[in-house]
Order: structure tokens, then C-alpha cells, then sequence
């Protein structure tokens, strides 16, 4: 089970944001990546492998973390940054999980 | 580039029966791990399953809330399925189908609207 904390993120542009994800128990960090989603819109990849950006992800946007502890760090938040970020564990044999998303909103 | 598209969504009454599709294009559907993910109007993302490859035996892993689902594909049409059976109002959501990459989902389609309601 992957926790997200907090539910919501109130924070003006400019500012950083420190996301959230713990996880019931150790994972590796091959298995844990980020989502973006805004509103209307499909949920776009980030992060993957806990700390790699995906292809075209801005570098305000890093992972860090290991074990049960992982987060989502953006360095100076921009306009089009506010949204709801999510995180998920693939476990390879079984299945994969999302946590409950954390918003960032604008303050 | 990668484009995925899902169609078939729409309004189904309880008990009933949908078929989604998925069109792939812009990478090599045959080798690709595919897979479903639904979001419920205003709650968050739940995975329903995964395909692999042929050439991974093809084999399907469903979450076990799923029983009613069934993922397939047809690599002559680069098109992945999600066969939905006995619906409820709870399976009301917007359905999404995605790619599986080192172990996270890389692409996603623009997602399926499946209404279940009387």
C-alpha cells in the first residue's frame, strides 16, 4: 500500500513543492515512479525507477528516496505545475499500485 | 510518435456488457507490454491489468476485483481489448490503456468514458 501525504499542497509559483510517498513496505527503487495528471487530461509519466526523469520532464522536477520513504521534489513551481501527482509501485510478479495522489494547488 | 486511442466507452444499464479497444501506433505494439488503468469520477488511478508480449507468452495478470474484465490484444490490428462483463455503477469511470516501460506506465492514451447507470 503506498501512502501520499499530504492530500494537498497549497503553494504560490516560485515556490517548492516536497511530495510525499511511503510505502507499507520496502520496495526497490526500481518499481516506484510519478505521475502528473491535470485536469481533463490523461496522467502523464515523470519519474520512473524512483529518481529518473522521463523523456521531455522539465529538471525542476526530481525523485529522491529508498526503502518505505520516496519524494517527489519540485524545485520552483510554475504555473502549469499545479496538479495532481501520483505515485505507484509495479510489483512485477503480481501487480502494480497507485497511492491516493497529492494536489498541488495554487495558494 | 506513440499514440494511443481508446474507443468504445459509452452508457451501458447494470449487468451488461462493453468492449473497449485500444489503436496503437508509433512504436512496436507486438513486443510491447500493455495495460489498463481506471479513474473514477473525482478519485484516483486503479490499475486493472497488464498483457505482455507474445514473446513473453502473452500471459494476463488481473487484479482480482477484475474477475469480470478480460484484457486481450490482436498484434495484426496493434490493438489491445478490455472485455467488460456483469458492469456495475461502480465500474463508471474513465478507462485508460498504457504501455508498460521499465516497470511504469509510459504512455496513455486520452482515456474512455464508461457510464454504467439504469
Amino acid at each position: 500500500v503506498l501512502t501520499q501525504s499530504p492530500g494537498t499542497l497549497s503553494l504560490s509559483p516560485g515556490d517548492r513543492a516536497t511530495l510525499s510517498c511511503r510505502a507499507s513496505q520496502s520496495v526497490s527503487n526500481r518499481y516506484l515512479a510519478w505521475y502528473q495528471q491535470k485536469p481533463g487530461q490523461a496522467p502523464r509519466l515523470l519519474i520512473s525507477g524512483a529518481s529518473s526523469r522521463a523523456t521531455g520532464i522539465p529538471d525542476r522536477f526530481s525523485g529522491s528516496g529508498s526503502g518505505t520513504d520516496f519524494t517527489l521534489t519540485i524545485s520552483r513551481l510554475e504555473p502549469e505545475d499545479f496538479a495532481v501527482y501520483y505515485c505507484q509501485h509495479y510489483d512485477t510478479s503480481l501487480s502494480l499500485s497507485f497511492g491516493g495522489g497529492t494536489k498541488v494547488e495554487i495558494k | 510518435e506513440v499514440q494511443l486511442v481508446e474507443s468504445g466507452g459509452g452508457l451501458v444499464k447494470p449487468g451488461g456488457s462493453l468492449r473497449l479497444s485500444c489503436g496503437a501506433s508509433g512504436f512496436s505494439f507486438t513486443n510491447a507490454w500493455m495495460s489498463w488503468v481506471r479513474q473514477a469520477p473525482g478519485k484516483g488511478l486503479e490499475w486493472i491489468g497488464r498483457i505482455k508480449s507474445k514473446t513473453d507468452y502473452g500471459t494476463t495478470d488481473h487484479t482480482p476485483v477484475k474477475g469480470r474484465f478480460t484484457i486481450s490484444r490482436d498484434d495484426s490490428r496493434n490493438t489491445l481489448y478490455l472485455q467488460m462483463n456483469s458492469l456495475k455503477t461502480e465500474d463508471t469511470a474513465v478507462y485508460y490503456c498504457t504501455t508498460i516501460s521499465a516497470y511504469s506506465l509510459d504512455f496513455w492514451g486520452q482515456g474512455a468514458l464508461v457510464t454504467v447507470s439504469s
